[in-house]
């Protein structure tokens, strides 16, 4: 059974603060990990993906990855109000398998 | 531009009324999804097609059947819906020539049973 950990939050920090998001996940076989954003109401959307150890960054946002710990990150540097959503935690590929694991996410409100 | 859509976005049914939702893509996509998800949950996957292969999830319950007529269009039938059954239903294309098989989301129906 492949699991995901995330922490449901929610997560709140203020405005202009770095918002950090973690996910731990079961299937050591996870090859890629994708970083979705979801608003209230809405369908997920693709923020961030990250296949190698280490950081990758993009803009305002950075994904961590240490595969030995099974642990992934998302961190939001200068967050906004507009980053209020949940953060969901995707890995997949295991094994050649083309479906992801989703957690259940990460709520993150920013307050002015 | 090149999108999924889903229609309606929101649809209310009756108890045991069959329904069906509907899925379209202009991105030419050969793998196409069905999630529900409910408040606070992951998305939860209930079947995919790769091509016109089917593949249900073990736990989709038999009351959830999907149709795939070509590429572009995909449809979930819920044939007695209960009230467990409302929820966010939605729809998700990705490309096997996409080594990471990135998926891309329709809107979303919501999903009222009465």
């Amino acid at each position: 059974q492949k699991e995901v950990e995330q922490n449901s939050g929610p997560l709140s920090v203020p405005e202009g603060a770095i918002a950090s998001l973690n996910c731990t996940y079961s299937d050591r076989g996870s090859q890629s990990f994708f970083w979705y954003r979801q608003y209230s109401g809405k369908s997920p959307e693709l923020i961030m993906f990250i296949y190698s150890n280490g950081d990758k960054e993009d803009g305002r946002f950075t994904a961590q990855l240490n595969k030995a710990s099974q642990y992934v990150s998302l961190l939001i540097r200068d967050s906004q109000p507009s980053d209020s959503a949940t953060y969901l935690c995707a890995p997949h590929a295991s094994g050649g398998s083309y479906i992801p694991t989703f957690g259940r996410g990460t709520s993150l409100i920013v307050h002015p | 531009d090149a999108m999924v859509i889903q229609n309606p976005r929101y649809q209310v049914t009756q108890f045991g009324k069959p329904v069906t939702l509907s899925c379209s893509q202009t991105l030419n996509h050969n793998v196409m999804y069905w999630y529900q998800q409910k408040s606070s949950q992951a998305p939860k996957l209930l079947f995919h097609y790769y091509d016109k292969d089917f593949n249900n999830e073990a736990d989709t319950p038999d009351n959830f059947q999907s149709r795939r007529p070509n590429t572009s269009f995909c449809f979930l039938d819920i044939r007695s819906p209960g009230l467990g059954d409302a929820a966010m239903y939605l729809c998700a294309t990705s490309s096997s020539l996409d080594r990471d098989y990135e998926q891309y989301f329709g809107p979303g129906t919501r999903l009222t049973v009465t």
